[in-house]
């Protein structure tokens, strides 16, 4: 089956350490996202990546960090620098930049302790 | 600036109402995409449908149905019968820059329950 599969589910760490969140798709899409989600908040775009080698920051970058070194993974690292890390974190992606139906991951619920 | 305004934080049906979600958006853009998504309980956003700025056109698809009216730059979705498996946070997305990249701009959602 095709898709986009995100591990944990649930991920918890103690303040201060870094974590990197794991995007996997066997979709063959070009672009991937990631998005944050709060409590009665929608979902805000944290990074982008329109072919592989390449990211751009989204709306809330600040404190974490991206790679995009194989078309099929993104991981999404959450720095100590995040004031609030603690969230639900979504991947998605598209099958190019241009096409703005974009495909979900299960996501990530990270609590910081 | 562009925004999508999902007034209803929450909304509670019974079994076999019909409810509306209301989607109001923002943009300058003369070209653009507007989307439904559905969040059930797990967590994971599925796709519910895409509609084109040019295309003013009613949508229906089983129980669910859309209502988009450039004149009220609104894009409502309607559920008819609702069923208990239609719980879920319900989320409007607008597309940035026209359509033409990946971007999107989501609504704080509705989360809608239905009791049996």
């Amino acid at each position: 089956d095709g898709g986009i599969t995100q591990s944990p589910k649930y991920l918890f760490r103690k303040e201060g350490q870094n974590v990197t969140l794991s995007c996997e798709q066997n979709l063959n899409h070009d672009a991937m996202y990631w998005y944050r989600q709060d409590p009665g908040q929608g979902l805000r775009l944290i990074y982008y990546s329109q072919i592989v080698n390449d990211f751009q920051k989204g709306d809330i970058a600040e404190g974490y960090s991206v790679s995009r070194e194989k078309k099929e993974s993104f991981p999404l690292t959450v720095t100590s620098a995040q004031k609030n890390p603690t969230a639900f974190y979504l991947c998605a992606s598209s099958i190019a930049w241009t096409d703005n139906e974009q495909f979900f991951g299960p996501g990530t619920r990270l609590t910081v302790l | 600036a562009q925004k999508v305004t999902q007034a209803q934080t929450e909304i509670s049906v019974v079994e076999k109402e019909d409810v509306t979600l209301d989607c109001v958006y923002e943009t300058r853009d003369t070209t653009y995409y507007l989307f439904w998504y559905k969040q059930p309980p797990s967590g994971e956003l599925v796709f519910l449908i895409r509609r084109n700025s040019f295309d003013e056109q009613n949508e229906i698809s089983g129980r669910y149905s859309w209502n988009f009216q450039k004149s009220t730059s609104s894009f409502n979705f309607t559920i008819t019968a609702s069923q208990v498996v239609d719980s879920a946070v319900y989320f409007c997305a607008l597309s940035r820059y026209g359509g033409s990249q990946g971007n999107l701009i989501f609504g704080k959602g509705t989360k809608l329950s239905v009791k049996p």
